[in-house]
């Protein structure tokens, strides 16, 4: 399947600071996602960007759908402790309800230092 | 947002039993469910995509006899790990997406299985 690029790996950083991270892939998207995962749990949806160029905020969260469908970011503002966890990108090549295979980036894992 | 239940949330068989894990859409018809595996501090392996009444379509590398996949209803799928070993040990996720093209993929809260 296509790769997605996923970074960085992991971030340290302080509480109130602001995180930013990203996806690229040789592939064109025509879906992007991003996705939290707490331990033991299942992913939840942050943002879902469906056009390219598109610039889509979810309180604290921001992210970006790159013009060139090949790649997306996700910002945080201002961390918080419970930002803590796994974030994930996913990338969705279908179009049609029956067309819905995803992949996913590697995951970057957060720790936020109060 | 639409939520996705998994049972049981964890499980510890021994080796060579069977184990059936579910995945419920609990307020939306789910046209397409799909199995991932994720192994720790790694990200999720898609296993399988399932669409209600239809066979499943597996990913490379994935027996399907191995893995056996029910989407009886539009409500309800479930995989089945048969003849486990230790090997299979791993945490599963299911996903569920509806009709609309802009329908996204919401996630059970997976199931850990541990075969002894």
């Amino acid at each position: 399947g296509q790769q997605l690029n996923q970074s960085p790996q992991s971030m340290f950083i302080q509480e109130g600071e602001d995180v930013s991270m990203n996806c690229t892939s040789s592939s064109i998207f025509n879906t992007w996602l991003w996705y939290k995962q707490d331990p033991g749990e299942g992913p939840v949806l942050l943002i879902a960007l469906y056009k390219a160029g598109e610039l889509t905020s979810n309180g604290r969260l921001t992210a970006q759908f790159g013009i060139t469908r090949k790649d997306s970011f996700l910002n945080i503002s201002a961390s918080i402790p419970s930002d803590v966890g796994i974030y994930f990108c996913a990338g969705r090549r279908g179009l049609g309800y029956n067309n819905n295979d995803m992949r996913f980036g590697a995951g970057t894992r957060l720790t936020v230092k109060p | 947002g639409a939520v996705v239940s998994q049972h049981p949330s964890w499980v510890i068989c021994k080796s060579g039993t069977s184990v059936k894990i579910e995945c419920r859409s609990l307020d939306f018809q789910a046209t397409t469910m799909f199995w991932y595996r994720q192994f720790p501090k790694q990200s999720l392996m898609l296993m399988a995509t399932s669409n209600e009444g239809s066979k499943a379509t597996y990913e490379q590398g994935v027996e399907k006899d191995k893995f056996l996949i029910n989407h009886a209803s539009l409500t309800l799928s479930t995989l089945t790990v048969t003849s486990a070993h230790p090997e299979d040990s791993s945490f599963y996720i299911c996903s569920a997406s509806g009709r609309s093209s802009t329908d996204t993929q919401y996630f059970g809260p997976g199931t850990r299985l541990t075969v002894l």
